[in-house]
């Protein structure tokens, strides 16, 4: 594809509810980040991805924040029993092989209700 | 801990004027620079970008300043124009790990 996409774009959830967040990278896109931005916040760090490989997960809130990339290209960040002060956007960034500079996709907010 | 630190959440310049965006960070490990600009409802885009070893780098109207000393990058744009308009984030990091974001600058551009 052309860029980053991320789906769904906007997603409603009742507080307890378990979603799904996509993220689709570009091709050859090794690394793969995900970040949480909260209003009015820059993003911050949730996790990192070398191909299939997490090798970082420092930045997930708890052990309700789930993310994998099996095959080492789609992403899913899956949170279970969602919280309010879960609602944020929540974006996909991708590097290039031999690149530092991260591409964003356009994100998916979530708001808990 | 904000390790990255934009302390002006917004900025008004009038067209055709000089942009300064300004952000501070605090841990000497970093050693490559970005900023982002984004629009709403949608996510951020790469502007431009500066390693470590250089003090200046320049892209047509954008030019981001690297000061190590002081732990202080901007970016200038000029002359601004009104579709520079949007937030802009900048961000740093040790290579090779994550980014660590400030919490971004409005800027509006007045025709």
């Amino acid at each position: 594809g052309a860029g980053v996409s991320q789906s769904p774009r906007y997603k409603v959830a009742k507080r307890g509810q378990d979603v799904a967040l996509r993220c689709d990278p570009i091709s050859g896109h090794v690394s793969l980040f995900w970040y949480q931005q909260a209003l009015g916040q820059g993003p911050e760090f949730l996790t990192y991805f070398q191909n299939e490989a997490q090798l970082d997960k420092s930045g997930l809130p708890s052990d309700r924040f789930f993310a994998e990339r099996p095959e080492g290209s789609v992403s899913t960040l899956k949170i279970q029993r969602t919280q309010q002060e879960d609602s944020a956007v929540y974006l996909c960034a991708g590097t290039p092989r031999g690149s530092e500079t991260q591409y964003f996709g356009p994100g998916t907010r979530l708001l808990v209700l | 801990d904000q390790q990255v630190k934009q302390n002006s959440p917004s900025l008004s310049v009038q067209e055709g004027r000089i942009s300064i965006l300004n952000c501070d960070y605090t841990n000497s490990m970093f050693d490559y620079f970005l900023w982002y600009k984004k629009y709403p409802a949608e996510g951020p885009t790469f502007l431009i970008s500066i390693s470590s070893i250089k003090d200046k780098n320049e892209d047509g109207r954008f030019t981001v300043f690297l000061n190590k000393s002081a732990k202080h990058l901007s970016l200038h744009i000029v002359p601004s124009q009104p579709g520079d308009s949007a937030v802009y984030f900048c961000a740093a990091f040790p290579t090779g790990n994550q980014f660590y974001f400030g919490t971004g600058t409005s800027l509006t551009v007045i025709p």
